[in-house]
């Protein structure tokens, strides 16, 4: 069955550097998706990104963070100075069309930032 | 007051026995209602999906909303300890609405099903 995947599973950083989360949506899906995690609270979703372009975004979602779609397969997720709040696991997801009512949101497993 | 609300548990319960969860909302533009299962350092996976109220049964699972309360519950029958997860409920709006993509979710109940 097709999934989406996530690397690195776990990624530790200094405050103030920068990393790179990524993402391989299943192959046929148009709609990408970042949520986050931060330990014991709600998912909350961060960007969604459709046709090259950022369709919304939260207010979590400001100027340090920026998504890209580099190459046909990989979708991934800026953080341009980490913040020690920015500590959290994020997930990945991918949807058929976004669109449609029923359509489903597909999560990969997540990669953990801690930030020291 | 928190756009979904649901209680954190946690929830423990013998094998066998019926569970239910609860969420609750306060936004009407939400349409769309889902029940996803966590499993601990794993991604969400959609268990339920619904969209009028009403009840949605799949297995031993049963989804049920009732928008006039802004209330949506999910049954779990013959628990058994592989159901033991974290359980979210997640909700979006109207296709062709401002905010149709984006899940918002609650706090997810943490369920222990013990042999």
């Amino acid at each position: 069955e097709p999934e989406v995947t996530q690397t690195p599973s776990h990624q530790v950083t200094q405050m103030g550097q920068e990393v790179i989360l990524r993402c391989v949506p299943i192959s046929n899906h148009l709609y990408f998706y970042w949520y986050r995690q931060i330990l014991g609270q709600k998912v909350e979703f961060l960007v969604s990104f459709y046709n090259n372009e950022i369709s919304e975004k939260s207010e979590i979602f400001d100027d340090q963070f920026s998504v890209e779609r580099p190459d046909g397969s990989n979708f991934t997720l800026k953080i341009r100075s980490t913040k020690l709040e920015d500590s959290a696991m994020y997930f990945c997801a991918s949807s058929l069309t976004g669109t449609s009512g029923t359509d489903t949101q597909y999560f990969g497993p997540g990669t953990r930032l801690t930030v020291l | 007051q928190k756009e979904v609300e649901q209680d954190p548990g946690p929830l423990s319960v013998p094998e066998g026995a019926i569970v239910s969860l609860n969420c609750t909302y306060s936004n009407s533009a939400f349409q769309y209602f889902m029940w996803y299962r966590q499993y601990s350092r794993k991604g969400p996976e959609l268990l339920m999906y619904t969209y009028s109220s009403g009840n949605k049964e799949d297995g031993r699972f049963t989804a049920q909303v009732d928008k006039s309360s802004k209330y949506i519950s999910l049954f779990i029958r013959d628990s058994q300890p592989s159901d033991s997860a974290t359980y979210l409920c997640a909700m979006r709006g109207r296709a062709g609405g401002t905010s149709y993509g984006k899940l918002t979710f609650g706090q997810g109940t943490i369920l222990t099903v013990h042999p």
